[in-house]
């Protein structure tokens, strides 16, 4: 079945930019997606990308994704204190097929 | 605009009960998918609900069970509840209906087993 990987820990100095990478398995997977889970709290959606697109920006987060890597990763510029939380990759096939995690990446942004 | 929400927030059990758990899907949506978060891990599939049915399950025992009401809303039931089915269980809505594929989850449940 898909497997989806990112590293654990990440730790950035407030104002630097963050980046969070997330590798998977199926390459049939349409919707790639970037979640944040804050201690004690249910899934938030950041953002998300469709498999045939390389690129989206929103705001300080700009997603990339390289297919035939089957890597995608999140940038969070300007990072904050704020940002502090864990963040889930998450892969989705279509809309009746069940959304795959990673084990999240827990990022710590030191003031 | 109402999200995603589930009730009770926190519970605790014994070992051999059984519990429920609730979820209101976000307005708009049809389409129901519960997951477990064990401490430390991601999220896993439980099962998924569309037309009051069953339509998809991950590798969960038949001890876990669902429902899904004419207004969309969804139980869960754990029987004979395990110390391991100690987690942050989490409901999320989408249309499938509607195409609307993007999963939003609620606040979750914690459940605590002793």
């Amino acid at each position: 079945g898909e497997d989806v990987e990112q590293s654990l820990f990440l730790s950035v100095r407030e104002g630097d930019s963050s980046v969070i990478n997330c590798t998977y398995t199926d390459s049939s997977s349409t919707y790639l997606y970037w979640y944040k889970q804050e201690p004690g709290a249910g899934l938030q959606l950041l953002t998300y990308i469709f498999s045939n697109m390389d690129m989206k920006q929103d705001q300080r987060l700009t997603v990339l994704l390289n297919k035939k890597d089957k890597h995608l990763s999140l940038r969070i510029a300007d990072t904050q204190t704020g940002d502090s939380a864990i963040y889930f990759c998450a892969v989705l096939r279509t809309g009746n097929t069940p959304l795959v995690f990673g084990k999240g990446t827990r990022l710590s942004v030191i003031a | 605009d109402a999200g995603v929400t589930q009730s009770p927030t926190h519970l605790i059990k014994t070992r051999g009960q059984q519990v429920t758990l609730r979820c209101s899907p976000k307005s708009g949506h049809d389409t129901v998918s519960w997951y477990q978060q064990a401490l430390g891990q991601g999220p896993q599939f439980i099962f998924q609900y569309y037309e009051e049915e069953e339509r998809q399950r991950g590798n969960f025992p038949d001890r876990f069970s669902g429902h899904q009401f004419p207004n969309y809303s969804s139980e869960l039931n754990v029987n004979a509840l395990l110390l391991g089915d100690s987690a942050l269980y989490l409901c999320a809505s989408s249309s499938l209906a509607g195409r609307k594929d993007t999963q939003y989850f609620g606040p979750g449940t914690r459940l605590t087993v002793l």
